[in-house]
């Protein structure tokens, strides 16, 4: 039951666009629209941010959005604000003995 | 407005048993699957267990399989896990989350403030 792979840490400056990848397989990523992401503050629950790979839940910002490419998906951040600094987390649906999974989760910092 | 919340968390001895409840409302409770969610301090996000709107269906993390037991009370809009056999590594905030479909894995949309759960040795 191997996690999804993201990168530790990701920085960037005000203004700035980044990207987090979420590496899976096609056995999930790769192979089903149900991969989704969380946003979460220090001490705070974690809340949705993307589902089905691109679409965002009402009253998220647009400055996030996602895709994917083979058994990558990817999170895009624009204009990268302060409150912006949090850890994220991809998730994606698995036809495996279990149902589905999370990444390693990835921490935003914002310079 | 959907609202989940944990109760039931605590410092239990390695070898130990503990139960925990989730109230939800807000939301027809028996139209959705719902999970359990596990963070150890630190650490990231590690899907623990599924049960589908029915009760009828269950699914286990590896890592609690056999000594973890989901199940619900749709009449209680409640969530339980009852938990044996407790080690260190279960130390974790345990969240309650809901899914978006009766059955299976799609996202979650509402999770819980979550309950902390401490094994000691």
């Amino acid at each position: 039951q191997s996690a999804l792979t993201q990168p530790a840490s990701v920085s960037g400056s005000p203004g700035q666009s980044i990207t987090i990848s979420c590496t899976g397989t096609s056995s999930d990523v790769g192979a089903y629209k149900f991969v989704s992401w969380y946003q979460q503050h220090p001490g705070k629950a974690p809340k949705l941010l993307i589902y089905d790979v691109t679409n965002r839940p009402s009253g998220v910002s647009d400055r996030f959005s996602g895709s994917k490419s083979g058994n990558t998906a990817s999170l895009t951040i624009s204009g990268l604000q302060a409150e912006d600094e949090a850890d994220y987390y991809c998730g994606s649906y698995r036809n495996t003995d279990t149902p589905g999974v999370f990444g390693t989760g990835t921490k935003v910092t914002v310079l | 407005e959907i609202q989940l919340v944990e109760s039931g968390g605590g410092v239990v001895q390695s070898g130990g048993s503990l139960r925990l409840s989730c109230a939800a409302s807000g939301f027809t409770f028996d139209d959705y699957a719902m999970h359990w969610v596990r963070q150890a301090p630190g650490k990231g996000l590690e899907w623990v267990s599924l049960i589908s709107g029915d009760g009828g269906t269950t699914y286990y993390a590896d890592s609690v399989e056999g000594r973890f037991t989901i199940s619900r009370d749709n009449s209680k809009n409640s969530l339980y896990l009852q938990m044996g056999s407790l080690r260190t590594e279960d130390t974790a905030l345990y969240y309650c989350t809901k899914d978006t479909r009766f059955f299976d894995w799609t996202y979650f949309d509402s999770w819980g403030q979550g309950t902390l759960v401490t094994v000691s040795s």
